[in-house]
């Protein structure tokens, strides 16, 4: 397994609905995990951490699944502006610097 | 307060030109990257500077040669590039690398054209 996996998509949604995608990671003894959100030509923006089971911001919600070792992240009600690429983040092994996935696109479409 | 700020924007340089980026945070945070980013790609991970040293080297090409001035500042200095080093560069700082809920915030990037 890779050390971060994430479906590239694209993810072509209708305003309103309800996505979900998932991250999955080979090191099992990982602590901490990131989402960031990348708009086109721009730059990372960090949407949620998450150190235990989950984190839930408005209609962003990312859980955790030690047993399975993947996390998600849930986003509710998709408007347009929610288009983006969603990268998943966590460290690579003791305190090395953070490995991201490759992302997952979406589009919100009206 | 969470702003990287990086200079310049964009920049255009031949394969025998000097250059540097430079980033700056005042967030107080004694871990800075940097990372190059091509289209479609994540974050590749290049340098780390932890507390000024230079910490984690991906084995990057001399080309690029990083600076850490002091604590607020980071510099990558650039020299014979090549067409395939043209991506986004993008600097990131955090409160100390390696702790739990150590948290990355990225600057806007260069966008870096090499002709």
């Amino acid at each position: 397994r890779k050390e971060v996996e994430q479906d590239p998509g694209p993810f072509n949604v209708p305003e309103g609905a309800t996505v979900a995608f998932n991250c999955t990671y080979s090191n099992s003894a990982s602590q901490s995990f990131f989402w960031y959100r990348q708009d086109c030509r721009k730059e990372p923006k960090l949407l949620m951490s998450v150190y235990s089971s989950g984190n839930e911001d408005g209609r962003f919600t990312a859980q955790l699944n030690r047993a399975s070792q993947y996390i998600s992240l849930l986003i509710r009600d998709s408007k347009l502006s929610d288009s983006a690429t969603y990268l998943c983040a966590l460290p690579n092994s003791g305190n090395t610097p953070l490995v991201f996935g490759k992302g997952t696109r979406l589009s919100v479409i009206a | 307060d969470t702003e990287v700020t990086q200079t310049p924007k964009h920049l255009v340089m031949g394969m025998t030109n000097k250059k540097s980026l430079k980033c700056e945070q005042h967030m107080g945070h004694r871990a800075m990257y940097w990372y190059k980013q091509k289209a479609k790609k994540p974050p590749e991970l290049m340098f780390v500077y932890s507390y000024e040293k230079l910490s984690i080297n991906e084995s990057v090409p001399s080309r690029f040669s990083p600076e850490c001035p002091n604590s607020s500042l980071l510099n990558l200095h650039l020299h014979a590039l090549q067409p395939e080093d043209s991506a986004l560069y993008l600097c990131a700082s955090s409160q100390e690398q390696g702790t739990l809920t150590d948290t990355q915030y990225f600057g806007p990037g260069t966008r870096l054209t090499v002709l």
